[in-house]
């Protein structure tokens, strides 16, 4: 148990488009998940916390405007880049709680490439 | 803010030897967790830590939760191929829950090449 999935698993886009990128939990319900941004070589950088039913918490420095967040439902939030620019081009990865529970499952992985 | 220090940051090894990477912080932490992040893929869960003192065991893999809850290590024996990647540690304290419910903190990773 405990699979997250995210679609898709690649994008690429024009500069100045949105892109919307799914973070699903499989086989367990969510109430928080996150979104990591990861650039190549370095570590996972927490951009934002979703919350079922209520607005993201989003870390110092990331515009919430730009990166959109919902959280639809207890198996389902989004991340969307708004008006994408190169230097937005990363790593997007996902992770859940299972309720009740202390460990973060990720999922694979979204990478955008912003031209 | 919280740090962890992971170390080292990268290592060749001899397949069929073992390894030993840890983690340390100035804080407190209530759980430790260890994940392995293969290249264009997500990080995979390989132990988690309650509790001070623990000492966990999945196949290879051994991993301890340090006393003072600042610090937590990870071996590896006999390594194999198929172990290369990167392996982060990541801490959750009872402060990030008052923040932002319970994010990790991430090492910044220790990345293993084997030789074959």
């Amino acid at each position: 148990g405990a699979v997250v999935s995210q679609h898709p698993s690649r994008v690429i886009c024009k500069s100045g488009t949105s892109v919307k990128i799914e973070c699903r939990s499989l086989d367990f319900q969510a109430t928080t998940m996150f979104w990591y941004r990861q650039f190549p070589k370095q570590s996972l950088m927490l951009m934002a916390t979703s919350n079922e039913g209520s607005k993201a918490t989003y870390e110092q420095g990331v515009e919430k405007d730009k990166f959109l967040i919902n959280h639809a439902s207890l198996t389902l939030s989004t991340l969307t880049v708004t008006s994408a620019h190169p230097e937005d081009s990363s790593f997007y990865i996902c992770s859940a709680y299972r309720q009740g529970g202390y460990e973060q499952y990720f999922g694979p992985g979204t990478r955008l490439t912003v031209t | 803010g919280q740090q962890l220090n992971q170390s080292p940051q990268s290592m060749f090894i001899q397949e069929g030897e073992d390894v030993s990477m840890n983690c340390t912080s100035s804080s407190i932490f209530n759980t430790w967790l260890w994940y392995k992040q293969d290249p264009g893929e997500g990080p995979v869960l390989l132990i988690a830590l309650y509790k001070a003192g623990e000492l966990t065991s999945n196949g290879r893999l051994t991993a301890q939760f340090g006393i003072t809850r600042k610090d937590s290590f990870l071996n590896i024996s006999a390594s194999i191929p198929s172990d290369v990647g990167i392996y982060f540690c990541a801490g959750q304290s009872l402060m990030n829950y008052g923040g932002s419910q319970g994010n990790l903190i991430f090492g910044k990773g220790t990345k293993l090449s084997v030789k074959p």
